[in-house]
């Protein structure tokens, strides 16, 4: 039973719009989610983190919005850039701290010239 | 700094035969994960190591598989026999301990890309 869900297995969008990513979980007591970029080849790659204290967190072109009702999260990029594209992993943790992290199938976005 | 590293990056193997993965983390971090994607699915917690010390292996599939971190510092993973079902991309993260001045952020390693035959 998947606690953390990717429903869109992939995304494509034209460079220079937002990008959004949707992640969905299951589990209440998850109180850190972030999310990782992957491209082929490579591990993960740690992009952004929200706690479940907050409900939007900003870096950059990266903001991650989190809805703790609906259990939903969300990535937006803007503007999108071809070096974007890549798989983007939605994660989820509990306790506090980062510990065993709970992962979503992924969403691969990209970005067209 | 370097990065967490991993070999090999490529493994092929035939059913029955063991494979051991190593996994060399951030230098000072003392928290090591081993996770598993098998093709098309989620990236699969597998366990997790504090120093030396195994904190939680709930996510090892079965006594197939045995994990090993002396000394506290680089971690092998060995898979023994192995099955076909073991194929899949093996990662590796490593984290500092909270508190101890940085983040705790999990950063990856490239994977293991295990092929069983």
């Amino acid at each position: 039973d998947q606690q953390v869900k990717q429903n869109s297995p992939s995304l494509s969008v034209q460079e220079g719009r937002i990008s959004i990513l949707n992640c969905d979980y299951t589990n209440s007591m998850f109180d850190y989610f972030l999310w990782y970029k992957k491209y082929p080849a490579e591990g993960p790659t740690f992009l952004i983190s929200i706690s479940s204290i907050k409900d939007k967190n900003e870096d950059g072109r990266f903001t991650v919005f989190l809805n703790k009702s609906a259990k939903h999260l969300s990535l937006h990029i803007v503007p999108s850039q071809p070096g974007d594209s890549a798989v983007y992993f939605c994660a989820a943790s509990w306790g506090g701290s980062q510990g065993n992290l709970i992962f979503g199938k992924g969403t691969k976005l990209s970005v067209k010239p | 700094e370097a990065g967490v590293t991993q070999f090999p990056s490529h493994s092929v193997i035939e059913k029955g035969q063991t494979v051991t993965l190593r996994c060399d983390p951030i230098s000072g971090h003392d928290n090591l994960y081993w996770y598993r994607r098998v093709m098309g699915k989620e990236i699969k917690f597998l366990l997790h190591f504090v120093k030396e010390s195994k904190q939680d292996e709930s996510g090892m599939p079965n006594n197939r598989f045995l994990a090993e971190r002396t000394g506290g510092t680089y971690s092998t993973l060995k898979v023994q026999p192995a099955e076909l079902e073991d194929s899949g991309v093996y990662f590796c993260a490593s984290s500092q301990e909270p508190g101890t001045g940085g983040t705790d952020t999990q950063y990856f390693g490239p994977g293991t890309r295990l092929t069983v035959l």
